[in-house]
Order: C-alpha cells, then structure tokens, then sequence
C-alpha cells in the first residue's frame, strides 16, 4: 500500500509552546489529508481536511486558530497545536487519501502528544 | 444520528472460531467502503474494501448490504493475531470525507 509518513512519533512539550507535525505522503501525490484525533479507547474524531494550496475545512468544534493546518504542496501537510495545553494530550493521526479511482485512505504513524 | 456506527464489542473469542461484526451508515448515498485493523496506539491499517459483491481476502469476507444499509466483516479459524479493533469506514462518491465508526474490539483467547 501507499506509504504515508508522520513526524515526531512522540512529543513531550511544556504548557503554552507550540508543536508542529508534519505529514508526508511518499509515493503519491495526494491532493486531500485528513487529521483525526483520538483520545484514549475512544474512536477517530475527524478534526479538519487538509486541501493543497487551500485552506483546511475544520469540523465542528475544532478552534481552527489553535490547530494550524498547512498543505502548501501535494506531499505534505503540517499541523501545529498553538499554544497546548494539557488537554490537548492525545494521538493525532494524519491520513491521505491514493489513487484515482479506487480511493483508499493511509494513515501516518501518529503522533503522541503530551502536555505537560 | 451517528453516520456509522458499530458494535463496540469487546468480542472475546477462543483461537480457531468464527466472529462477524456488523457496522451500519446513515447516508444511503455513500459510495465506498472499508474495513480497518487497528492495534492498539497504532495507526489504523487497510484490512480490506467492501465490494456489492462481496469480497473475500483468505479468513477474510467482506459483505455490503445496501438496502438495509449495513457491511459485515466475517473472520474465519481466528488467530490470536486477529486480535484489534477493527473499524468500518464509509465515504460519500467523491471521497471528500471518510466516516469512521467506533471501532469493534476484538479478543482472541488461546
């Protein structure tokens, strides 16, 4: 399949910096990623699309201004969480989707993020 | 309404049985569909896409009911390895959102 490639893995960061994640689809050019969160034994929540040379589309409830979403090219889309706090301790997951007539969504490794 | 939603189990099978899990989506107008493996702090995985016809891929039959608007996922002889969670995924023809359901937990015991 597809390889899509997620960066940190993990971050540990203090009350009040900013973290930035990048997302990178390797072997194709995807026009659309997607960033879900997802909170301990809990399920995907989508938080916004991702569209290149666009802006992101966010989901209902989520402060597009806290979570800055970028796709400046067709391999890469960065999100930055603003100013964290502890409860935007999570794992967030990026996704793109391949193929042109057969979609199919790949996922990046995630990111655990901890506030401190 | 939720757009998909599925049992969240868990369901706690011996090795070598047979489990299905069910997943139901709202939108009648949706297009395609997947099943996901997940594993634990993990990223989620492409099991297997959900064809009108059905689809078979080795312990793996994937079936799409569009009149009554739900997919199913059948596992065969179940490996401890099966054990995940394993997510149905439904999106509209033009792909421009993936709706996930919660997830069906899966425990394959010795």
């Amino acid at each position: 399949g597809a390889v899509v490639s997620q960066h940190p893995s993990w971050v540990i960061c203090k009350s009040g910096t900013s973290v930035k994640i990048e997302c990178r689809s390797l072997d194709f050019q995807a026009t659309t990623m997607f960033w879900y969160r997802q909170f301990p034994k809990q399920s995907l929540m989508l938080m916004a699309t991702s569209n290149e040379g666009s802006k992101a589309t966010y989901e209902q409830g989520v402060e597009k201004d806290k979570f800055l979403i970028n796709h400046a090219s067709l391999t890469l889309s960065t999100l930055t969480v603003t100013s964290a706090h502890p409860e935007d301790s999570s794992f967030y997951i990026c996704s793109a989707v391949q193929g042109s007539f057969n979609e199919k969504l790949f996922f990046g490794s995630g990111t655990q993020l901890s506030v401190l | 309404r939720k757009e998909v939603e599925q049992d969240p189990g868990p369901f706690n099978v011996p090795e070598g049985a047979t489990v299905a899990f069910n997943c139901t989506y709202s939108n009648s107008a949706s297009q395609s569909f997947f099943w996901y493996r997940q594993d634990c702090r993990k990223e989620p995985k492409l099991l297997m896409s959900v064809y009108s016809s059905g689809n078979e891929d080795g312990r793996f039959t994937a079936q799409l009911n569009r009149a009554s608007q739900y997919i199913s996922l059948l596992i065969r002889d179940s490996k401890l390895s099966d054990s995940a969670t394993y997510l149905c995924v439904v999106t509209p023809y033009n792909f421009n959102k993936f709706y996930f359901g919660s997830g069906t937990k899966l425990n394959v015991k010795p």
